[in-house]
């Protein structure tokens, strides 16, 4: 099983609706993200946070808001879909802490990603 | 400028050669340097991790930093098929603050 879990992996929407997508890990990472990846453009940051009380808007946050309901769990909602939100999503961790000592390194583990398109 | 730009490709190398993908940021602060490999239609895998000038080896990849010509490689030694794959360069400030990431370079392993 994946230590980064998503859901849908899969998702085919009109313009105007509600979606959200779910993230989960097993790692224990205190940290969570969420990226949008698409063609020509990389990966960029939508939202990120570092523990549960803390959320933090990336590069492109507009059109998008999130919940990290426990610290494995950190959701990813468009409130009203638009067709310029198709893209791949990625939610990823990283871990700050590790046998109790700060680490900080910065590597960042992927879920397999949700497809979405928006018509 | 973009913060984190690489060639994108795509790069063709024959199989048992040397491929060489490069990056070069703009943030004079950054302290951590990463290379994730990623297979079409799947999620980025990190493969090397890279905090101080000079060079890191591990296996067939060795990942060299030099910061004050803000400049990130990484060199695949006899490359394989199976190597072939979008490989983004990484970086971030410390703590894992905000990871910005390149394009991404297209390689092509040719058998």
């Amino acid at each position: 099983d994946a230590d980064v879990t998503q859901t849908p992996r899969n998702r085919i929407t009109k313009t105007g609706k509600r979606i959200m997508l779910e993230c989960s890990q097993t790692k224990g990472h205190d940290r969570m993200y969420w990226y949008r990846q698409d063609p020509g453009l990389g990966l960029r940051l939508i939202y990120y946070s570092f523990d549960v009380k803390d959320i933090n808007k990336g590069e492109i946050s507009d059109g998008y808001s999130v919940s990290r309901q426990a610290q494995a769990k950190f959701s990813l909602s468009l409130e009203s879909a638009i067709p310029n939100q198709t893209a791949l999503y990625f939610c990823a961790t990283s871990a700050s802490m590790a046998s109790g000592r700060a680490i900080n390194t910065g590597e960042l583990f992927f879920g397999e990603g949700s497809r979405l398109t928006v018509l | 400028q973009k913060e984190v730009e690489q060639n994108s490709g795509p790069l063709s190398v024959p199989e048992g050669a040397i491929a060489s993908l490069n990056c070069t940021y703009s943030d004079r602060v950054s302290q951590s340097f990463f290379w994730y490999r990623q297979y079409s239609g799947k999620s980025p895998e990190l493969i090397m991790s890279i905090y101080s000038n000079g060079d890191k080896e591990d296996g067939r990849f060795t990942a060299q930093l030099n910061k004050a010509s803000q400049y990130v490689s990484l060199l695949i030694r006899d490359s394989q098929p199976s190597d072939s794959a979008t490989y983004l360069c990484a970086v971030s400030r410390t703590g894992g603050f905000k990871t910005i990431f390149g394009a991404g370079t297209r390689l092509f392993v040719k058998a």
